[in-house]
């Protein structure tokens, strides 16, 4: 079964260090997503990208946040200056619909960002 | 302001069957969206309801009430890997998913 992969699986940074999280998308979807879910809490929109551009973004998503589509598989979320409040999971999802119909996401296992 | 509740945590017997309950108030709906979540795992898809009415898939089933903004997952036939954090998610009239905090359903022996 298609699967969405995320890399790395943990990573623990310092406080105000850059951090880039990786994913690749199932192959055939063209929506693609970020969430973080901070421990024990609910899961929370970040942002929503398709045809190489940023569609959807939260309030969470501020400067401090950016995504990418380097090439034609990789879709990755840069965190600058990380803060001790960016501890958390984030999941990137995609999907083979947007808007319409069915949208179910898939979701890749994660990647559990640790700031100290 | 969009808002989704469920309840926090409910326990139930291997064997036995367990209703979770969501309600939610959104800016539109464009399908309402069950997921399963394991702890430390990413959540996976269950069911999606978007009309009025019961959504059967095995031991799980969905119900949706759109004028009543009230969807339950029943599950049947407990087992002990069921164990896991069940999210409702709603479609917002922007596509956009709003997401409950999860109920944390245990399963006992």
């Amino acid at each position: 079964e298609p699967e969405v992969t995320q890399t790395p699986s943990h990573q623990v940074t310092q406080m105000g260090q850059e951090v880039i999280l990786r994913c690749v998308p199932i192959s055939n979807h063209l929506y693609f997503y970020w969430y973080r879910q901070i421990l024990g809490q609910k899961v929370e929109f970040l942002v929503s990208f398709y045809n190489n551009e940023i569609s959807e973004k939260s309030e969470i998503f501020d400067d401090q946040f950016s995504v990418e589509r380097p090439d034609g598989s990789n879709f990755t979320l840069k965190i600058r200056s990380t803060k001790l409040e960016d501890s958390a999971m984030y999941f990137c999802a995609s999907s083979e619909l947007g808007g319409s119909g069915a949208n179910v996401l898939t979701f890749g296992a994660g990647s559990r960002l640790t700031v100290l | 302001g969009q808002n989704i509740d469920q309840p926090t945590e409910m326990t139930a017997t291997e064997g036995a069957i367990v209703q979770i309950n969501c309600t939610y108030q959104t800016s539109g709906f464009n399908g309402l969206f069950w997921y399963q979540q394991h702890a430390g795992e990413a959540p996976t898809f269950l069911s999606y309801n978007v009309l009025d009415g019961l959504e059967e898939k095995g031991r799980f089933s969905s119900f949706l009430s759109r004028s009543k903004g009230y969807s339950y997952l029943l599950l049947k036939e407990l087992q002990m890997k069921d164990s896991a954090s069940y999210l409702c998610a709603v479609m917002d009239s922007n596509y956009q998913l709003i997401w409950g905090a999860g109920t944390k359903l245990i399963i006992k022996p």
